[in-house]
């Protein structure tokens, strides 16, 4: 299986502070056409995870655009800038590449 | 809109079978797409379990093979989830979410029901 490795696992944050958090693949996230299957969600407690990002960069519908992706191969980058109250919670990445699917190990984001 | 909702028993004995429930409404699922389930643990790691896709062919996660069968009900627009043989690291918070699968866009779970809690305990 892809091992994805996650950092931080934690991240105490101000708000209006700037972050990022970084996944890391065991095997390069292309596959033979060219096309990288990274996405990103927040779980918030109580709710369901929700879709922040695709395809390394793309926001998905309604998603603010302090949240941007970036990065190939094996490394990815979530950046949050001007971080609010309403972004404290989980945040995975997911590999879409290979079979098993799977997720990094998380981190959580939340107040100094 | 799309909607999931997961419901379940909530409670099995080890050994014994667990069965999960997804009702989609807002979207069927034979148009296409992937249907899934996934779990998180106590501790907050995600496990993607296997999918049922739009035309019916199955994928799981190798982890669970035996163990693991994903059907679907058409005319009631709902999947389900049979794990066999539990145990007490089967106790998780199980969720559905809908999988976008496109050649250039890739694969991510664009929809996710609230989440169902199954604890295995005798």
């Amino acid at each position: 299986d892809v091992v994805v490795t996650q950092t931080p696992l934690s991240l105490p944050v101000s708000f209006g502070d700037q972050v990022s958090i970084s996944c890391r693949s065991s095997q390069s996230l292309a596959n033979s056409y060219g096309n990288t299957y990274l996405s990103w969600y927040l779980h918030k407690p109580g709710q369901s995870p929700q879709l922040l990002i695709y395809g390394i960069s793309n926001r998905f519908s309604g998603v603010p655009d302090r949240f941007s992706g970036s990065g190939s191969g094996t490394d990815f980058t979530l950046k949050i800038s001007t971080i609010k109250p309403e972004d404290l919670g989980m945040y995975y990445c997911l590999q879409g590449t290979h079979q098993p699917l799977t997720f990094g190990a998380g981190t959580k984001l939340e107040l100094k | 809109d799309v909607q999931l909702q997961e419901s379940g028993p909530g409670l099995v004995k080890p050994s014994q079978s667990l069965s999960l429930t997804c009702t989609v409404t807002g979207y069927s699922i034979t148009s296409d797409y992937a249907w899934n389930w996934i779990r998180q643990f106590p501790g907050n790691k995600l496990e993607w379990m296997g999918y049922i896709s739009y035309s019916g062919s199955t994928s799981y996660n190798p982890s669970l093979k035996s163990r693991i069968s994903i059907t679907r009900d058409t005319s009631k627009n709902q999947f389900f989830l049979q794990l066999n043989s539990v145990t007490t690291e089967d106790t998780a918070t199980y969720y559905c979410a809908r999988l976008i699968t496109t050649v250039v866009e890739g694969y991510y779970f664009d929809y996710w029901g609230q989440g169902t809690t199954l604890t295995v305990s005798s």
